[in-house]
């Protein structure tokens, strides 16, 4: 079974623009979230999403939004990027909420 | 209210064993996890334990939970150069948090020869 996929792996933005990051959670697994890790922090809660609703928020800007799939892949979306969301984001994938959470790869986002 | 704290280095002779410690306030908590980050990559999910056990040990890992110190710790037994990396552990918070992840800042473990 493949784990959990996020892409791109790393991209480049300028200020002021939007960018969508990808998420596909392992087979069978409906909930997925998002992270977003700073360097030299732990990741911080951004949304969770079952069944294609969101369950949960961070706090985080109305810039950030999410939605979900029916085949249970995600999208984060940004908008009005600013040099601060620089970021690692994480996709974690579980069967169900409250089970064990796994994570991807994660997505460079590097804002000029 | 949330928050998980751990110490930031910890620095060990291969061979030795590696305790990393964490503490947490949230008493809802469901799960607790330690996941292990190598430099440029995810987080790999180690270990875990529910929050109504006391110890759970998993080959060279061992997890203890103290519930009433709200005290988490990871032991790795004849730590190895390959276990360099970030340590985080994390509370997973059940009912209206609906599992979301709580995070440490990562304890740095370093492996001399």
């Amino acid at each position: 079974d493949a784990g959990v996929t996020q892409s791109p792996t790393h991209l480049i933005k300028t200020r002021g623009q939007h960018v969508t990051l990808r998420c596909s959670p392992i087979s069978g697994h409906k909930s997925v979230s998002w992270y977003q890790q700073v360097l030299g922090q732990g990741p911080q809660f951004i949304f969770q999403y079952y069944e294609k609703e969101e369950r949960g928020r961070g706090n985080f800007p109305d810039r950030f939004s999410a939605r979900q799939f029916p085949n249970y892949s995600s999208e984060l979306n940004v908008n009005a990027l600013l040099l601060g969301d620089s970021a690692l984001y994480l996709c974690a994938s579980r069967r169900t909420p409250t089970v064990l959470a796994f994570f991807g790869q994660g997505t460079r986002l590097t804002v000029v | 209210g949330e928050d998980v704290e751990q110490s930031l280095f910890l620095s060990v002779r291969e061979g030795d064993s590696s305790v990393i410690n964490c503490t947490y306030t949230d008493s809802s908590s469901t799960y607790l996890y330690w996941y292990k980050q190598e430099p440029g990559a995810g987080l790999q999910l180690l270990t875990y334990i529910f929050s109504n056990m006391d110890m759970k040990q998993d080959q060279r890992l061992t997890v203890l939970l103290n519930k009433k110190d709200k005290h988490l710790s990871l032991r790795i037994a004849d730590t190895q150069t390959g276990d360099s990396a970030i340590y985080f552990c994390a509370e997973s918070i059940g009912g209206t948090s609906y599992g979301k992840l709580t995070f440490g800042q990562g304890t740095i473990l370093t492996v001399h020869p």
